[in-house]
């Protein structure tokens, strides 16, 4: 199985500052036709998750753009330019490349 | 609006069996895949597995073999998920998401999430 490491796993923020979460796979979530299949969701508290990013660095619909991901092979990266009161949840990220798919461990945001 | 709604909460016996549905509304029901994920008391997500509706082809983690099953009627566009031989560490919330896969594989992630059904296992 792809293992997905985050970090950092706890991730304090002062509203209006930027924040950035990693991902590591331990395989290329590279795809042969030049997709990485990786995505990230964001679980806020009490409630189901939600997508955020899907391959990597597409924004699902109704996300806000100051969410964007980049990254490719085995290093991701998930970015928030400018953190608000709503953005407090865990962080997954997903690899869908292969099955199982497998999510990292989750990053806590919270707000300082 | 595109939604999936959950059945209610359940506790089992160990040993028992669970059966989860998934109701799909405001989209064609064969167009997406729907996939299963669990998440026990203060864990993170597992995935469990997808199937496809349209054709009920299925796939399920190597961990649930021979225990999990996935179903689908697409007369009421639900989708169903069944665990058997509950243990305690079965004890989560279950959710199923809907996955649409463009031209290519391209795979635009679990969009819509139902509500999540609380199982319980205990004697």
């Amino acid at each position: 199985d792809i293992v997905m490491t985050q970090s950092p796993l706890s991730l304090p923020v002062t509203p209006g500052e930027p924040a950035s979460i990693s991902c590591r796979s331990s395989q290329s979530l590279l795809h042969s036709y030049g997709y990485n299949y990786l995505d990230w969701y964001l679980q806020k508290p009490g409630k189901s998750p939600q997508l955020l990013i899907y391959m990597a660095s597409g924004r699902a619909s109704g996300v806000p753009d100051r969410f964007s991901g980049s990254g490719s092979g085995t290093d991701f990266t998930l970015k928030i330019s400018r953190v608000e009161a709503e953005d407090v949840g865990i962080y997954y990220c997903m690899q869908a490349l292969q099955a199982p798919n497998t999510f990292g461990q989750g990053t806590k945001l919270e707000i300082k | 609006q595109v939604q999936l709604v959950q059945s209610g909460a359940e506790v089992k016996k160990p040993g028992a069996s669970v059966k989860v549905s998934c109701k799909a509304s405001g989209y064609t029901f064969t167009d997406c895949y729907i996939h299963w994920v669990r998440q026990a008391p203060g864990q993170g997500l597992e995935w469990m597995g997808w199937i496809n509706p349209n054709t009920g082809g299925t796939n399920y983690a190597q961990m649930f073999q021979g225990r999990l099953t996935m179903a689908r009627d697409t007369s009421i566009s639900t989708a169903y998920m069944e665990l058997a031989s509950l243990r305690s560490d079965d004890t989560a919330v279950y959710y199923c998401a809907k996955v649409l896969l463009g031209p290519s594989y391209y795979n635009y992630g679990m969009d819509v999430w139902g509500q999540g059904t609380t199982v319980t296992v205990s004697s």
